[in-house]
């Protein structure tokens, strides 16, 4: 299975600072037959499922503000927060879909706080 | 707008059974491909089973291999997941999630979750 790991496990930013979040997989999660990343970011509220913010690694779904953004390739990933506002606090979960069932896996989270 | 309705969680004990259902609105239920995850408490994210559009092919992750079936009914655009032999480890909010792009694997949408504890 392929192993997802965010860094760090928690993160306190001040508001309107840059927050960036890591997630290193086990093995590259670059498709060759379409050059995509086959990586997701979520976001999590307390007592609220997931929320969609990142998919192929860079691609913003639609109604998610533009201060968030995805990089990355291969094994490394980042999500990054421009400018931190107070609703942002939540945990944030990186997803691999490279690998397909049976095998999807999550990073373990990422909390994020105001400092 | 898109749907996804959880319900059928609750206490039961060690070794009981429960079925969950998470009944689908909103978008082209036969078309698209659905899973359930758990989120055990102040855990992270686990991916539990897979079921196809059309039903024919399922898969599960080697923890509830055995012990859960998937299944789904087009005519009423619902979803389930027999549970048996429940362990206390399987105590967790257990959410269906509707993949993006059929034949490809993350979530766009996601049930609030049912709350499954398992427990004497």
């Amino acid at each position: 299975d392929i192993v997802m790991t965010q860094s760090p496990d928690s993160l306190a930013v001040s508001l309107g600072e840059r927050a960036t979040i890591n997630c290193k997989s086990s093995q590259s999660v670059l498709h060759s037959s379409n050059n995509k990343n086959y990586l997701a970011w979520y976001q999590q509220k307390p007592g609220q499922p997931p929320k969609l913010l990142i998919y192929w690694a860079s691609t913003r779904e639609s109604g998610v503000p533009d201060r968030f953004s995805g990089s990355g390739s291969g094994t490394d990933f980042t999500l990054t927060i421009s400018s931190l506002q107070a609703e942002d606090v939540a945990v944030y979960y990186c997803q691999q879909y490279y690998s397909t069932p049976p095998t999807l896996t999550f990073g373990q989270g990422t909390r994020l706080e105001i400092k | 707008e898109v749907q996804l309705v959880e319900s059928g969680g609750g206490l039961v004990q060690p070794g009981g059974s429960l079925r969950l259902s998470c009944v689908a609105s909103g978008f082209t239920f036969r078309s698209y491909e659905i899973n359930w995850v758990r989120q055990a408490p102040g855990k992270g994210l686990e991916w539990l089973s897979y079921i196809s559009s059309s039903g024919s092919t399922i898969y599960y992750s080697d923890s509830v291999k055995g012990r859960f079936t998937i299944s789904r009914d087009i005519a009423k655009n619902s979803l389930y997941l027999q549970m048996n032999s429940l362990r206390a480890e399987d105590t967790a909010v257990y959410y269906c999630a509707k993949v993006a792009v059929p034949g490809f694997y993350y979530f766009d949408y996601w049930g609030q979750g049912t709350l499954v504890t398992v427990s004497s």
